[in-house]
């Protein structure tokens, strides 16, 4: 059983970026894909793209290309999600998605991580 | 791109009722759908993937079918605590993509 722990809210300013991490037990890290995805207030859900620790592939949505960052650390079987140049729109939970099932399949997902962008 | 489309986007049904929500994609996508439902407040949880099958502790009343681009998440007879979003997600290509929901209510 696959558990994924996210790190706690943040408020950031408008401009600056933020780094979010999700720590994964209990499966094989490296093989299946992390994914990133995000939920405005009210709103669906939205893929922000993913990784492949094995290889350190990333995929990233058009939409965030060139604003956001996913890694992986296979040491401590960490992901990360950096997203620069923040402003009230990226308002959201973030939350961190695993494959199990198949390699970019949903099975398992972090709490979420609040992120509030404000002045 | 690949574009998810679900409906209804509201869905009022009384407990014991059978519910049909509806996905369909944009492209095939074969059989690389899942169905996630979500409460206020919390992540979402998987029901389904692959298409058809139940993930780990789903009840048996939920059940999803299809293939290609048309899919259908069936709640056989609803509870109260199935009242909840409803949403489809594609993975068979690059980006992934979620439908935009279903809002059951009972």
């Amino acid at each position: 059983q696959v558990q994924l722990v996210q790190s706690g809210a943040e408020v950031k300013l408008p401009g600056s970026s933020v780094k979010v991490s999700c720590k994964a037990s209990g499966g094989t890290f490296s093989t299946f894909a992390i994914s990133w995805v995000r939920q405005t207030p009210g709103q669906g859900l939205e893929w922000m793209g993913g990784i492949i620790p094995l290889f350190g592939t990333t995929i990233y949505a058009q939409s965030f290309q060139g604003r956001v960052a996913i890694t992986a650390d296979k040491s401590t079987t960490t992901a990360y999600m950096e997203l620069i140049s923040l402003t009230s729109d990226d308002t959201a939970v973030y939350y961190c998605v695993s494959g199990y099932t198949s390699t970019w399949s949903g099975d398992y997902w972090g709490q979420g991580t609040l992120v509030t962008v404000s002045s | 791109e690949m574009v998810m489309t679900q409906s209804p986007a509201t869905l009022s049904v009384s407990p014991g009722e059978r519910a049909t929500l509806s996905c369909r994609a944009s492209r095939d996508v074969s059989s690389n759908v899942g169905w996630y439902q979500q409460k206020p407040g919390q992540a979402p949880r998987p029901l389904i993937y692959g298409a058809s099958s139940r993930a780990t502790g789903v009840p048996a009343r939920f059940s999803g079918s299809g293939s290609g681009t048309e899919f259908t998440l069936t709640i056989s007879s609803l509870q109260s605590e199935d009242s909840a979003v409803y949403y489809c997600q594609q993975y068979d290509t690059w980006p992934l993509a979620f439908g935009g929901g279903t809002k059951v209510e009972i």
